[in-house]
């Protein structure tokens, strides 16, 4: 059973540029969310997507969007990129139905550079 | 609102020693608590949670955490430290609405093993 599969691994862009990240979540599991880990800190929340809509969004400008398709996939975009947006991009994703207790799995991100 | 906080931004313990990180938590309702791991650069691993069955929670690689919620704490432990748990800690905390959740992580605890 493959996990939750992200891609690309790495990425480098410009600062002004646009990057598309790609997330496959596990087998079962329908709701995927996105977080920014910056280098020394912890996950913070960017936003959750269920049955295609973005269902709760955390502090995050609207340069960051995203998208999630029929078979629970999704895309994170970042518009106009600065070099604050350098950070590891974590896909998680959870089954619906009992998700506040049970726990979110994680991809192993991508490391995107800004330069 | 609900949050956590880790006490100590790095732990260094020698091998064969106790492990203690510590982790405190917000919240107005009953919590579902979480401890990730995260190794050099990779995603999140699931160590343990907590989802009130029970108040000794034991995880994965020898890890065990104890809630008490006289204390609002999720400390983690583990009885004698090997090489292989040098890594990055993350306490989380689980947070929902009618149509989402999110997880909430701490700042993280970065875990140095000495020979």
């Amino acid at each position: 059973d493959a996990g939750v599969t992200q891609s690309p691994t790495h990425l480098i862009k410009t600062r002004g540029q646009q990057v598309t990240l790609r997330c496959s979540p596990k087998s079962g599991h329908d709701t995927v969310s996105w977080y920014q880990q910056a280098l020394g800190q912890g996950p913070q929340f960017i936003f959750q997507y269920y049955e295609e809509e973005e269902r709760q969004r955390g502090n995050f400008p609207d340069r960051f969007s995203g998208h999630q398709f029929p078979n629970y996939s999704s895309e994170l975009n970042v518009n106009a990129l600065l070099l604050g947006d350098s950070a590891l991009y974590l896909c998680a994703s959870r089954p619906r139905q009992g998700i506040m207790n049970t726990e979110a799995f994680f991809g192993q991100g991508t490391r995107l550079t800004v330069v | 609102a609900q949050s956590v906080t880790q006490l100590g931004s790095h732990v260094s313990v020698s091998e064969g020693a106790l492990v203690l990180l510590r982790c405190n938590y917000s919240s107005s309702v009953p919590p579902y608590l979480f401890w990730y791991v995260q190794y050099p650069n990779q995603g999140l691993q699931l160590l343990l949670k907590y989802t009130s069955a029970a108040t000794l929670v034991k995880g994965i690689n020898g890890f065990e955490a104890e809630f008490k919620k006289s204390e609002t704490s999720f400390h983690l432990t583990k009885p004698s430290a090997h090489m292989s748990d040098a890594a990055e800690y993350f306490c989380a905390v689980s947070v929902s609405w009618s149509s989402a959740s999110k997880i909430i992580f701490g700042s993280g605890t970065r875990l140095s093993i000495r020979p």
